[in-house]
């Protein structure tokens, strides 16, 4: 357990409907990611925040998603509309950067949300 | 694009054994490296980075960093059943986030 936690583990969902995945990042760290991840692929970057600050998007995040982190401290990932080929594992991972670098940023991450849409 | 790329295997070992597994990555500008192990419907666990070149070790793993070749490995010595999984190569993007290689399967055999 690296002290990132993510909910749900699981949804099943139809097509056209909104889901939306919440991640608690290790309390100390403070920038956040999210990837997604499909059957046989390493992760693939989605979005990052540093604090509150959503800083970069992957051109993967298209209109229909959606991430928040309000005052810095969980994020939530919302899919409006979701299609079948949205069903992919969604990881979160925090990381603590500091100014000199030191760290080198290493990523933990959580146990994943697994979505499948019907 | 920014590219890491590994084989995908399987890559099987017997027990005991030494497994090397290879990343390649594209962008000259990756300044630290990372290598998790991912078991089949988990997700990523660290094991080590390295952003030095040269070797760094930490336990029965091996990391090696050649910059010049753009080429990043890990070893493990005397492999275990319980090191089967997909490991992945991560390189870090301007420190703002990683790009992940596909994963090697490695399979360690008793």
């Amino acid at each position: 357990d690296t002290g990132v936690s993510q909910d749900p583990r699981h949804k099943i969902t139809k097509r056209g409907q909104n889901v939306t995945f919440r991640c608690d990042p290790i309390s100390e760290h403070n920038r956040l990611y999210w990837y997604r991840q499909t059957l046989g692929q390493g992760p693939e970057f989605l979005t990052y925040f540093q604090n509150e600050a959503q800083l970069e998007k992957s051109r993967l995040l298209s209109d229909r998603f959606s991430a928040e982190r309000p005052k810095g401290s969980f994020s939530t990932l919302e899919i409006q509309r979701t299609e079948q080929g949205d069903s992919a594992m969604y990881l979160c991972a925090s990381s603590l950067s500091l100014p000199t670098g030191s760290n080198r940023d290493t990523q933990y991450f959580g146990p994943g949300t697994r979505l499948t849409v019907l | 694009q920014k590219e890491v790329e590994q084989n995908s295997g399987p890559l099987s070992v017997p027990e005991g054994a030494i497994a090397s597994l290879n990343c390649t990555y594209s962008d000259r500008g990756s300044q630290s490296f990372f290598w998790y192990r991912q078991y089949s419907g988990k997700s990523p666990e660290l094991i080590m980075f390295i952003y030095s070149n040269g070797d760094k070790e930490d336990g029965r793993f091996t990391a090696q960093l050649n910059k010049a070749s753009q080429y990043v490995s890990l070893l493990i010595r005397d492999s275990q059943p319980s090191d089967s999984a997909t490991y992945l190569c991560a390189a870090d993007n301007y420190g703002q986030n990683f790009v992940f290689g596909p994963g090697t399967r490695l399979s360690v055999l008793p």
